[in-house]
């Protein structure tokens, strides 16, 4: 059974980089699509992007300019960098994967989320 | 981007009845569409996705029907762990989209 956990600063200042990083365990990283979702408090979730195994990246139109999604195979995990973050940034972020290959959605996997808030 | 639109926002319901979720897409997603249970302070868990077919392990009380823009959700009989909030998220199209949730709450 696959165990997503995600790790990082909770607090990011106003401008700076948001980086996370989601440690995958119970399978290996060098296989299926990984994922990043966000849930601003009290709201639906927002799809970030994804990285497939080959490395190769999908992101969401309105952040692409923003947001990198990496994989670290030697490490068995994969990140997200979020950068220029404002208030509107501060969410709960999940990383996510799918079971099953071919596609990167829906995702079978959550890890706990990690609430990462955006103030001076 | 493909805008999914969940109604009613609030379900106010006892246990044992039936609730009926709504998820409409504003194109055709296929059968491209799941749905999530979120608990408060959890992460979402997967029920239904191809809009029909249920998770390995999910009650039969769970069911989806629809295809193309029009999609339900269905509890049968509502239990009390049954009472959360549920997503609807389409997966033909990027970026993927999620809907604003509907909220089963005890009446």
């Amino acid at each position: 059974q696959v165990q997503l956990q995600e790790s990082g600063p909770g607090l990011v200042k106003p401008s700076e980089t948001l980086s996370l990083t989601c440690t995958v365990s119970g399978g290996s990283i060098s296989n299926y699509y990984w994922s990043w979702i966000r849930q601003p408090p009290g709201k639906p979730l927002e799809w970030i992007g994804f990285v497939y195994y080959t490395g190769s990246t999908r992101y969401n139109p309105s952040l692409q300019s923003r947001v990198t999604i990496s994989l670290d195979t030697s490490r068995n995990h994969f990140s997200l960098r979020l950068t220029s973050v404002t208030a509107a940034d501060t969410a709960v972020y999940f990383c996510a994967s799918r079971a099953y290959n071919g596609f990167d959605s829906p995702y079978d996997y959550w890890g706990q989320g990690a609430l990462v808030t955006v103030s001076s | 981007e493909v805008v999914l639109t969940q109604s009613p926002g609030t379900l106010s319901l006892s246990p044992g009845q039936r609730a009926t979720l709504s998820c409409r897409a504003s194109q055709s997603v296929g059968n491209y569409l799941a749905w999530y249970q979120q608990r408060p302070g959890q992460a979402p868990s997967l029920l239904i996705y191809g809009a029909s077919r249920r998770v390995t392990g999910i009650p039969d009380r769970f069911s989806g029907i629809g295809s193309g823009t029009d999609f339900t959700l269905t509890i049968s009989r509502l239990e009390p762990e049954d009472f959360a909030m549920y997503f609807c998220q389409q997966y033909n199209n990027i970026p993927r989209t999620f809907g604003q949730g509907t909220k089963v709450e005890i009446k």
